[in-house]
């Protein structure tokens, strides 16, 4: 079946440095990514858009030079934390919609927690 | 604009007992309904999902969910709970075929369910 995996699947980081996470979808295309944020015992909220070849689209509140989501391949996109502080400490799933079905795949997630 | 009602953050139920976990939704156009499950420290499994069609919806590890329109609800229900079943459950709407390419999906807040042995 359709996968998409994260990675890291956990990083720790030190306040003020920027890390990068990786989602792939591994067996099909994904002309849309979502990054979403969860945080501990919380539901998930949307971050943003990835759209391959074209800029991501932020939702309300969220730092677009904090948070810079790269789409560059249909099967890659990558959510980076730039000068991350420990209030950006949370779990960050992403998901892709496999070509043109209705089916949302999610990845793992990813812990980061910034010290 | 979609929004999802999950009541209940807390659900237990014992071992072989009858699942049954809530959702309420809101949406101005058909929805696409969906049931994720989540495991300690692990990203989202997609239980079952509505788009078209039957109202009754069959997914993964027995679990079903029946769409009602005119009580805008989607609960999820499973017969038997097996102690596997622990994990949180999340109900999540997107704004159906007339979102097609744009599927955000709305989350409720997740309900907890405990298997009591």
């Amino acid at each position: 079946g359709a996968v998409v995996s994260q990675h890291p699947s956990r990083v720790i980081c030190k306040s003020g440095t920027s890390v990068k996470i990786e989602c792939r979808s591994l067996d099909f295309q994904a002309t849309t990514m979502f990054w979403y944020r969860q945080f501990p015992k919380q539901s998930l909220m949307l971050m943003a858009t990835s759209n391959e070849g074209s800029k991501a689209t932020y939702e309300q509140g969220v730092e677009k030079d904090k948070f810079l989501i790269n789409h560059a391949s249909l099967t890659l996109s990558t959510l980076t934390v730039t000068s991350a502080h420990p209030e950006d400490s949370s779990f960050y799933i992403c998901s892709a919609r496999m070509g043109g079905g209705n089916t949302i795949y999610f990845g793992e997630g990813s812990w980061l927690t910034v010290v | 604009a979609q929004s999802v009602t999950q009541l209940g953050s807390h659900v237990s139920v014992s071992e072989g007992a009858l699942v049954l976990l809530r959702c309420n939704y809101s949406s101005s156009v058909p929805p696409y309904l969906f049931w994720y499950v989540q495991y300690p420290n692990q990203g989202l499994q997609l239980l079952l999902k509505y788009t078209t069609g039957a109202t009754l919806v069959k997914g993964i590890n027995g679990f079903e969910a029946e769409f009602k329109k005119s009580e805008t609800s989607f609960h999820l229900t499973k017969p038997s709970a097996h102690m596997s079943d622990a994990a949180e459950y999340f109900c999540a709407v997107t704004g159906g075929i007339s979102n097609f390419g744009n599927e955000k999906l709305t989350f409720g807040t997740g309900t907890r369910l405990t298997i009591i042995p």
